[in-house]
């Protein structure tokens, strides 16, 4: 069974029009990450929650913004995608952010693509 | 700074030959070391994770090993099938800060 649910899998946006991207999860962990994966790269962290911390990074874009309402739902919201913005976007969650065991469970992603 | 690199970028093997890929890694204070398959247009999956004291582990037809010295890990993938084609991914937990550092992943092709 899924433990970590993406959707929707393809998103097909128009240029500068609002998109959410959601994200939930049963298995309780603490910690939700959303990463974006253009073609043939390594995926690239432009946040996570620690519980109801909420963690940018530096350099990650004003037009990313993301919301935890509860444990399970974490959401991606792009307030004006561009073409550049077209990706592959995984949730991720971990128990906890370290730790010798600390894994990543990931979703199967959204494709985003911007026309 | 933090970086995990990969080696080779893609490669190209026919079936049930034996294949190893190497990840070398800067990241710094080290948690564990993970290896990720990634089909096409999915999201990883963790195929196995190495801590500082191990040196080699396996899972199936997947071995990896790891060298906290030299800061390398290998993964080996025996008797190769075509469903083994994906992008194979390192990735180092980090105690704190940026928790995964992800390396730029092999791209594995399997052949009939």
């Amino acid at each position: 069974d899924a433990m970590v649910i993406q959707n929707p899998r393809y998103q097909v946006t128009q240029f500068g029009k609002p998109v959410t991207l959601s994200c939930s999860q049963t298995l309780n962990h603490n910690v939700m990450y959303w990463y974006q994966q253009k073609s043939s790269q390594a995926p690239k962290l432009l946040f996570h929650y620690y519980d109801k911390d909420f963690n940018n990074e530096a350099d990650t874009p004003d037009n990313f913004q993301s919301r935890r309402p509860n444990t399970s739902f974490c959401f991606l919201d792009i307030r004006s995608p561009g073409l550049g913005d077209a990706a592959m976007y995984l949730c991720a969650t971990s128990r906890d952010p370290g730790g010798r065991n600390t894994e990543a469970f990931f979703g199967q992603g959204t494709r985003l693509t911007v026309v | 700074k933090n970086q995990v690199e990969q080696s080779p970028q893609s490669l190209i093997i026919l079936e049930g030959k034996n294949c190893t890929l190497q990840c070398n890694y800067t990241v710094s204070p080290f948690s564990n070391l993970r290896w990720y398959k990634q089909d096409t247009g999915r999201g990883p999956v963790s195929l196995t994770i190495m801590t500082f004291s191990e040196n080699t582990k396996s899972n199936g037809r997947y071995t990896a090993t790891l060298d906290a010295d030299t800061k390398q890990s290998s993964l080996h993938i025996t008797a190769s099938q075509l469903s083994d084609s994906a992008s194979y991914i390192c990735v180092v937990n980090r105690n704190y800060g940026q928790n995964f550092v992800f390396g730029p992943g092999t791209r594995l092709s399997v052949l009939p």
